[in-house]
């Protein structure tokens, strides 16, 4: 009964690749959210999305694709990977800000490796 | 802008010393602040946020709006708290900001 959960928790493929990893919270939150943890350990936001639409999207290039089919799943789609692609990519989510608590919830991250 | 600083990147202490990690931030609203910590290879889990004001594993952290600083502190270190720690600080729509995250090492 895991809360956050992704898959797949890790990803080696080659560059030019197209992937996707999953994302699905059993927490009833209306929010979710993908962040990028790259080599410096330094995490950034890159998507977010509230009842399946989508209401922060970072400067990320546009071969990062998020899709939401319902409010508690949140995937993201890659094309065309490049080496600088490979990070561990954190899928979380919250309850949206003014409904109470703001705390995010994570999954486990999937580590992806671009060879 | 808004911004969170951690300024060390690493912070190594013997076990039984006392913690302290900086957080530092820029908002010109009304903060909503969190630390955030990460075991070797485990997800992010929340540790405190600043409303509630608890202990958590012997952390504490007080907001100080005048000096903009969200400071978590423990007085005794134990080897079970050697991780990465992020400040957080959410903004509207729910994003949070991260700092750069603190490695704290506990030698024995």
């Amino acid at each position: 009964d895991t809360a956050v959960s992704q898959t797949p928790k890790y990803l080696v493929t080659q560059m030019g690749n197209d992937k996707s990893i999953k994302c699905e919270q059993n927490l009833g939150h209306d929010t979710m959210y993908w962040y990028k943890q790259d080599s410096k350990k330094f995490l950034k936001i890159m998507f977010s999305y509230n009842n399946k639409e989508l209401i922060i999207n970072e400067t990320v290039p546009n071969r990062f694709s998020p899709k939401s089919p319902d409010k508690a799943h949140l995937n993201l789609h890659i094309n065309s990977l490049e080496l600088g692609d490979s990070a561990v990519y954190f899928c979380a989510s919250s309850q949206f800000p003014g409904q109470g608590r703001t705390e995010a919830f994570f999954g486990q991250g999937t580590r992806l490796t671009v060879v | 802008a808004q911004r969170v600083t951690q300024p060390e990147k690493l912070l190594s202490v013997f076990k039984g010393a006392p913690v302290e990690l900086k957080c530092n931030y820029s908002y010109s609203g009304s903060p909503e602040l969190f630390w955030y910590v990460q075991y070797s290879r485990q997800r992010l889990q929340l540790l405190l946020r600043h409303i509630s004001r608890e202990s958590i594993k012997g952390f504490t952290a007080d907001l100080n709006k005048g000096e903009t600083s969200f400071h978590l502190k423990k007085p005794f270190a134990q080897e079970e708290d050697s991780a990465m720690y992020y400040c957080a600080l959410t903004v509207p729509g729910g994003k949070l900001i991260f700092g750069q995250g603190t490695e704290l090492s506990v030698k024995p």
